[in-house]
């Protein structure tokens, strides 16, 4: 079983900083995702990355997959209260047909 | 297009109760993923459908789950007798194809139906 340990578990943070959250493994993937979860709502896809030391940026976030596919990064920018929510990674093997999850981080982003 | 439906959105048992919930793919999307979410927790898959083949039901408890693909399309994931540690959110998905990473690989999820075990 493939294991995913994301950190930091809780984020709060005022409108306006930056943060970064990780997820870790020591498997590699053929492909990693980044979800983001409201609420009272399932999991949104923000980005997959799949090619080892891949740079993807999406407006104010950019995410990263590491050299060896073994972990990523999620970088927000001047972080606005919108940007709330649980950040989930998952990660797949290129034989597996599932993803594997990892246990989340809460951002709170105060006005 | 229409998203991933599921139902209800809540329930509350007391333990040993049987509960059922359903769920909607997208339409003509093959694959169909149950997926049980405890608080603080992410997603773990509990069952897997491509068309109406289970492709992995490893992780899902089979002395008291079952779920079942109604000609390919539909789904019911049922839990009889319900334990405390069933209290989760349980979330269904689909995608357009499975094995390996494609872009047919994408995941859209529903809003999760919400199971309280008293």
């Amino acid at each position: 079983t493939q294991l995913l340990e994301q950190s930091p578990q809780f984020l709060s943070i005022q409108e306006g900083e930056n943060l970064t959250v990780y997820c870790n493994s020591s498997s590699v993937f053929s492909s990693l995702q980044w979800y983001r979860q409201e609420p009272g709502e399932g999991p949104v896809l923000l980005v997959t990355v799949v090619t080892g030391g891949e740079v993807k940026k999406l407006k104010r976030l950019t995410f990263q997959f590491g050299d060896a596919r073994k972990d990523s990064s999620l970088h927000i920018t001047a972080a606005q209260p919108g940007d709330t929510g649980l950040y989930l990674c998952a990660g797949s093997t290129g034989s597996a047909r599932q993803l594997t999850f990892g246990s989340g981080t809460q951002l709170t982003v105060l006005p | 297009e229409a998203g991933v439906a599921q139902s209800p959105r809540y329930k509350i048992i007391e333990k040993r109760q049987s509960v059922a919930f359903w769920c909607n793919p997208i339409s003509g999307h093959a694959t169909l993923y149950w997926y049980q979410q405890i608080l603080g927790q992410g997603p773990k898959l509990l069952i897997q459908f491509q068309n109406n083949g289970v492709v992995d039901d490893s992780q899902l408890p089979k002395d008291r789950f079952s779920a079942e693909r109604l000609k390919g399309v539909d789904s019911t994931l049922k839990i009889q007798p319900a334990k405390l540690e069933d209290s989760a959110v349980y979330l269904c998905a689909s995608s357009l194809g499975a094995g390996g990473w494609s872009g047919a690989n994408v995941l859209t999820f529903g809003a999760g139906s919400r199971l309280t075990v008293l």
